[in-house]
């Protein structure tokens, strides 16, 4: 069964709002998740890395003011992109580790976020 | 320079048969783990297999065979026994180093068709 379990599965928004993706870890503490974003037919590139209590780890070329990480709890981690515009459009995967002090435990993934800015 | 390379953008595979994805990758520590992920067209991200650096067998889960040749830094995936089912994308991804809290890094991903 599923052991990250992401919401929503798909949105649909106008150029302008905000969005707020939430990713649970169930069963299991995640003190670090991570954001990957994926557009159609590439390969999923690592947004930041979510830490539980303080402040995440953005990649380059990310921004931090646009895509917001809060990580306030040991089994939710949410995403929010702020103000989206149509080149958000992406699926957004969170992911988890179950073993965090086993270097060789996979990365358990959410099912994913289809947003789409119209 | 690419972490990891998947120089396949599609395969096409006659079911029964087997089928190697091939994978290298790049890195400098001598501490790594390198993973093979299934992509359906749902969406979701499956592990399948996983290879130490310092692991000296081949992994193997069921159907699924890591050819892993560390002196040429490649790392690729078998499938035996193709199932029309196994048709989706697959991706190899390394993480570098011993923590848990390090991201994988991914590579572009093979498409695998399986023909009936």
């Amino acid at each position: 069964g599923a052991v990250v379990s992401q919401h929503p599965s798909r949105v649909i928004c106008k150029s302008g709002t905000s969005v707020k993706i939430e990713c649970r870890s169930l069963d299991f503490q995640a003190t670090t998740m991570f954001w990957y974003r994926q557009f159609p037919k590439q390969s999923l590139m690592l947004m930041a890395t979510s830490n539980e209590g303080s402040k995440a780890t953005y990649e380059q070329g990310v921004e931090k003011d646009k895509f917001l990480i809060n990580h306030a709890s040991l089994t939710l981690s949410t995403l929010t992109v702020t103000s989206a515009h149509p080149e958000d459009s992406s699926f957004y995967i969170c992911s988890a580790r179950t073993g965090e002090r086993l270097y060789n435990s996979p990365l358990h993934f959410g099912n994913g976020t289809r947003l789409t800015v119209t | 320079a690419q972490k990891i390379t998947q120089t396949q953008p599609g395969m096409f595979v006659q079911e029964k048969e087997a089928v190697t994805l091939d994978c290298t990758y790049d890195t400098s520590d001598q501490s790594y783990g390198l993973f093979w992920y299934k992509q359906p067209s749902s969406g979701e991200m499956i592990f399948l297999i996983y290879q130490g650096s310092y692991d000296e067998q081949n992994a193997t889960e069921g159907r699924y065979s890591l050819n892993f040749q560390k002196a040429r830094k490649s790392a690729n995936l078998v499938i035996s026994a193709s199932q029309l089912g196994d048709s989706a994308m697959y991706f190899c991804a390394m993480r570098e180093g011993r923590s848990g809290n390090t991201p994988l890094v991914f590579g572009k991903g093979t498409r695998l068709s399986v023909i009936a």
